[in-house]
């Protein structure tokens, strides 16, 4: 069965520094990763995804995000956070050989920026 | 401008009573979905449909229907049934149900019980 965990249900980081929220995952086969932002009361927003080649990819928003296979995971990053990254951010997974299934979402981590 | 519109932005259900949600898509995408996001567990997938007049249960879809008449057309029809109905309510859409693609979402419908 596939699934995704995000061990986070916060977290907070100041103006100018860097940033991480961790995802990491499990599918019987290869993975295809996204990741999504939520600002309150609105719909999720695309950020990025890993589909396959270079295990670092970028996104919106000077996010990136970096596959690692041996350690099933697929972490979110900024190098510099800024105040309005503040928001919920969602990752999702897809086994790359069941075409046809719906993204399985992570519970979501509430990313908090002081100024 | 593209996109997938929801409506209402909010709506209340009396107890007995089913509602119905919109969800339109102008972006010619194939595959629709309905999530529940309640506070602290993520989205819940409730019914999806891959083209038109076709649509499979997902993992929560007791005490609610849907219909795919239309490929723009995806409404959820949240039943008497459904004991606890107070949620956020999300549509989306992709090109197809292929794996690689990214769902594109609405801005969602709050549900409450009056």
């Amino acid at each position: 069965a596939q699934s995704v965990a995000q061990p986070e249900d916060q977290v907070n980081v100041a103006e100018g520094n860097p940033l991480t929220v961790k995802c990491t995952y499990s599918v019987s086969g290869n993975p295809y990763l996204f990741w999504y932002v939520q600002y309150p009361n609105r719909g999720l927003q695309f950020l990025l995804k890993y589909i396959t080649g270079d295990n670092l990819v970028k996104g919106s928003y000077g996010f990136e995000a970096e596959f690692n296979k041996s350690q099933t995971s697929f972490h979110l990053k900024k190098p510099s956070a800024l105040v309005s990254d503040s928001a919920l951010y969602f990752c999702a997974v897809r086994d790359m050989n069941q075409a046809g299934t719906a993204l399985i979402f992570g519970k979501g981590t509430t990313l908090s920026v002081s100024s | 401008d593209g996109g997938i519109t929801q409506s209402p932005k909010y709506l209340f259900r009396k107890e007995g009573q089913n509602v119905t949600l919109s969800c339109e898509q102008n972006l010619n995408h194939d595959a629709m979905y309905w999530y529940r996001q309640d506070p602290g567990q993520g989205l819940r997938l409730i019914y999806y449909s891959q083209i038109v007049n076709d649509f499979q249960k997902g993992d929560i879809a007791e005490g609610y229907s849907v219909s795919r008449e239309k490929k723009e057309s995806f409404p959820l029809t949240v039943t008497s049934a459904q004991k606890n109905p107070t949620a956020f309510y999300l549509c989306a859409s992709s090109i197809t149900n292929l794996s690689n693609q990214p769902q594109h979402f609405g801005d969602g419908t709050r549900l409450s019980i009056l």
